[in-house]
């Protein structure tokens, strides 16, 4: 079955870059889409953005320029960096695997907490 | 970007209720429609997509409908586990948008 674990820093201090890794179990991420997608505390959903491992990606604008998605098929790893963090920032970080077909989020990884504060 | 509205913001219900969150686009997002369920410190669950889809796995007292621009998910005979805050999702167009969740609690 399908599992996606995100981890990272946990910490980030204002102005530097996030950097948060999403591990694949189970399916390759070689030929589907995933999403990230964060939501702070006691706040809703934003899409950060898209990524084909060996194709394209897309971005929310609203991020867009400090954005960077990447996969690395020989450790069937999923990347993303925001550079420049704020504390607006601080979230939880999921990662999720997109239907091709609906453009729906399924499955979900657990999520990560990063802070961002000095 | 579309704007997904829901409506309410929260709800009180006891089990055995039926409750329906309705979720409006402000442009035609056609059928490209999900609903997730959160629980506190969990990742969300997909509940529908493309609007009227039941994902495996989800009881049938979980419902939705609609296209276009408005869309209801019902949730009827409610259960103690399903009080939760559920949040719509378009995906017609990018960026991608969440409406901003919708909290159902116990009366």
């Amino acid at each position: 079955q399908l599992q996606l674990q995100e981890s990272g820093p946990g910490l980030v201090r204002p102005s530097e870059t996030l950097s948060l890794t999403c591990s694949v179990s189970h399916v390759s991420v070689s030929g589907y889409y995933w999403s990230w997608i964060r939501q702070p505390a006691g706040k809703g959903l934003e899409w950060i953005g898209r990524i084909y491992v060996s194709g394209h990606t897309k971005h929310n604008p609203a991020l867009e320029s400090r954005v960077t998605m990447s996969g690395d098929t020989s450790k069937n790893e999923l990347s993303l960096t925001l550079t420049s963090v704020t504390a607006a920032d601080t979230a939880v970080y999921y990662c999720a695997k997109v239907d091709d077909d609906s453009a729906e989020f399924d499955p979900w990884g657990r999520g990560t907490l990063v802070i961002v504060s000095a | 970007d579309t704007q997904m509205t829901q409506s309410p913001s929260s709800v009180s219900a006891s089990v055995g209720d039926t409750v329906t969150i309705t979720c409006r686009a402000s442009q035609d997002v056609s059928r490209w429609l999900a609903w997730y369920q959160q629980k506190p410190g969990k990742a969300p669950k997909l509940l529908i997509f493309a609007a009227s889809s039941l994902q495996s796995g989800v009881p049938s007292r979980f419902s939705g409908s609609g296209s276009g621009t408005e869309f209801t998910l019902t949730i009827s005979d409610l259960q103690p586990e399903d009080f939760a805050t559920y949040y719509c999702q378009q995906g017609n167009d990018f960026p991608i948008t969440f409406g901003q969740g919708t909290r159902l609690d116990i009366k």
